[in-house]
């Protein structure tokens, strides 16, 4: 299974774009599926969408989707979420996490990345 | 696609077992697949895979935690609770419903009194 290290917490002002990370060791990473999980202050989990690392497919949750852009480098074996223009609700815990193809579980999880957006 | 329904809070003392519902539709749950996990987390943690398949353990997960489904609902049993088991429980699910095809619980905190 692989490893996920996400990048930094950030601190932005509404109408920022942002871009966080999610960086993949430990095996191939084109054999798995990344997802991205927001956690909002005190909240549950929800699923914004997931992109399989191996090819094209991406789905994102309808209410997610034309907010942010889920993407990946298989390059370096990297997963991006990103947001052009922020707003002070999107202040919570970013979390990816992987599923090998096939798999119906998400094994693996990177630490968090805390996005806070205040003016 | 609404969040499956799991209750809000579960208490037990320690040695106890306890047992948290996922309630879901034909359209997750109650689908013809085994694909319910389940996650813990504790505060400021991120989520820990405990179970896979419906009823998997993944290596190095203590054989307290067992999972089970019955129809449109899933269960996550706890026995012989310890302190150590306090913190917030999650249901996930694929889902034929909508993208991306996954959903989870509303979480569950678990206390130990």
């Amino acid at each position: 299974e692989v490893q996920l290290v996400q990048s930094g917490a950030e601190v932005k002002k509404p109408g920022e774009s942002l871009k966080i990370s999610c960086e993949c060791s430990g095996d191939s990473f084109t054999n798995y599926w990344i997802g991205w999980v927001r956690q909002m202050p005190g909240k549950g989990l929800e699923w914004m969408g997931i992109i399989y690392a191996g090819g094209s497919d991406t789905r994102y949750s309808p209410y997610f989707q034309g907010q942010v852009i889920i993407s990946v480098d298989r390059s370096i074996s990297t997963a991006y979420l990103q947001w052009s223009s922020l707003e002070a609700s999107d202040t919570a815990i970013y979390y990816c996490a992987s599923a090998r193809n096939g798999n119906s579980y998400w094994h693996s999880w990177g630490q968090g990345a805390l996005v806070t957006v205040s003016s | 696609q609404s969040a499956l329904t799991q209750p809000a809070s579960v208490s037990g003392s320690p040695g106890q077992s306890i047992t948290i519902s996922c309630t879901g539709t034909y359209s997750d749950v109650g689908g013809h697949h085994n694909s319910v996990s389940w996650y813990q987390q504790h505060p400021g943690k991120a989520p820990k895979l405990i179970i896979s398949d419906v009823s998997h353990r993944p290596s190095g997960v203590s054989n307290r935690f067992s999972g089970s489904k019955s129809a449109n609902t899933a269960t996550l049993t706890i026995s012989g609770l310890q302190a150590e088991d306090e913190g917030d429980y999650y249901c996930n699910s694929y889902t034929t419903s909508n993208s991306p095809n996954y959903v989870f619980g509303t979480g569950t905190r678990v206390t130990v009194l």
